[in-house]
């Protein structure tokens, strides 16, 4: 049982290039959420999706865009990196009762932007 | 809007003596609060979880305590080892909101 799935593991973009963070869960979960980690500020919600057919804005939106093609898949794109944009991206799901359940992260990937 | 603070940032502790990381959030509807532990290059992963229905959780050394009145969760680790070390964070989340507000992380140390 694979969990929560993330690729890649690692990107160097240069500045304004544009890529497409892929997250996979085997887990038939509802909702799931994409994450920046950045040192000495935790978790910041980027965008989440409560249920397929459905896309949020969180905490910190600007610039990125996502797509939940489907149950399983949640994909977050840059259309144009910056260097701002250099962080650790964790994708998340949780089957997202109205109780609210645990989130389940992926591997992470790293991403610098230069 | 919501937010969560965590307290200390860093902690240092010698093997056997027990951490405690404080919580306090400013939504008065939340009501689920899981804790995350976080080694260095890995993914967070749930450690422990308590409802507001519920003022304190244990499981093995590790307990979670909540003051729904004061608005603040702890947790509270004893006996500490070695691989206890980690990055900790707590969270906050509403029924409903599909969101979680996350704390920004304690550094624990424990010193053998």
């Amino acid at each position: 049982n694979a969990g929560v799935t993330q690729t890649p593991k690692f990107q160097v973009l240069k500045t304004g290039q544009s890529m497409t963070l892929q997250c996979a869960q085997d887990m038939n979960h509802n909702s799931m959420y994409w994450y920046r980690q950045d040192p000495g500020m935790g978790l910041r919600l980027i965008y989440y999706s409560a249920s397929e057919g459905t896309t949020d804005k969180g905490e910190v939106p600007n610039g990125y865009n996502v797509s939940r093609l489907n149950k399983r898949e949640f994909s977050l794109r840059l259309e144009s990196a910056a260097p701002s944009q250099t962080s650790v991206y964790f994708c998340a799901s949780s089957a997202g009762q109205l109780s609210n359940q645990p989130q389940h992260f992926g591997d992470g990937t790293r991403l610098s932007i230069l | 809007g919501e937010n969560v603070e965590q307290h200390p940032s860093t902690l240092s502790v010698q093997e056997g003596d027990s951490a405690v990381i404080k919580c306090t959030y400013s939504d008065s509807a939340s009501n689920y609060f899981p804790w995350y532990k976080q080694e260095l290059g890995k993914r967070p992963q749930l450690i422990i979880d308590i409802r507001s229905n519920v003022g304190e959780k244990k499981d093995q050394r590790i307990a979670v305590t909540l003051n729904k009145t004061a608005k603040h969760f702890s947790l509270h680790i004893t006996e500490t080892q070695p691989e206890d070390s980690a990055v900790y964070f707590c969270a906050a989340s509403t029924s409903g909101t599909y969101k979680y507000i996350f704390g920004t992380g304690t550094r624990l140390k424990v010193l053998a």
